[in-house]
């Protein structure tokens, strides 16, 4: 089982609808959370962080936390085609990390039509 | 604030020649990673200094070294390139006692 679990996609949306990324990870004593967006040849940007259960928003951006479910999840409201990019699930997990080394999941690529 | 700055941005290097990488992370963040991300690929994780030590490696050969200097600048250094080594460096910075990594543009190596 891998430690960060994403489907790659892609995931199509029509411009101005929700789009919903899934994540899943294996280290039940995780506890910090992050969304990275990276564009084609880019670096990954950080988007949002969460360490508690349930929601927390910014701006269009809201990402979801259930460490009973072991899952994550990044909402991105009235999608715009500039969204279009993969988005990475990131995982702090004390069982295997190690202080604060990061595990990231393949990435869910995102296209968002016109 | 500027952000993580990595050089060079692109880097041509032979089979079986050693390439070197550097990183200069957020001003006040004194952790620095490495990762490596191969065409189509996620982010594979090198190598973590934090106060000039190295604190952890991933599964990598030894000839991926590196090491972070007094100011918490890192250097990569890759030797007896092959060509799987050809894939886009990335930095990341993190605040003391924080885990949230901030990225720099990367430097993309190629090894023909």
């Amino acid at each position: 089982q891998k430690e960060v679990e994403q489907n790659s996609g892609p995931l199509s949306v029509p411009e101005g609808a929700i789009a919903s990324l899934n994540c899943t990870y294996s280290d039940r004593g995780s506890q910090s959370f992050f969304w990275y967006r990276q564009y084609s040849g880019k670096s990954p940007e950080l988007i949002m962080s969460i360490y508690s259960n349930g929601d927390k928003e910014d701006g269009r951006f809201t990402a979801q936390l259930n460490k009973a479910s072991q899952y994550v999840s990044l909402l991105i409201r009235d999608s715009q085609p500039s969204d279009s990019a993969t988005y990475l699930c990131a995982v702090n997990p004390i069982l295997t990390g190690g202080g604060n080394k990061l595990t990231f999941g393949t990435g869910t690529q995102l296209k968002v039509e016109l | 604030e500027a952000g993580v700055t990595q050089s060079p941005t692109h880097l041509i290097k032979t089979r079986g020649q050693q390439a070197t990488l550097r990183c200069s992370p957020i001003s006040g963040h004194t952790s620095v990673y490495w990762y490596q991300q191969a065409l189509g690929l996620g982010l594979q994780f090198l190598l973590w200094y934090d106060e000039g030590e190295e604190r952890n490696r991933g599964n990598f050969p030894p000839r991926f070294s590196g090491r972070q200097f007094p100011n918490y600048s890192s250097e990569l250094n890759v030797n007896a390139l092959e060509l799987e080594d050809s894939a886009l460096y990335l930095c990341a910075s993190t605040r003391r006692g924080t885990d949230t990594q901030y990225f720099g543009p990367g430097t993309r190596l190629t090894v023909l």
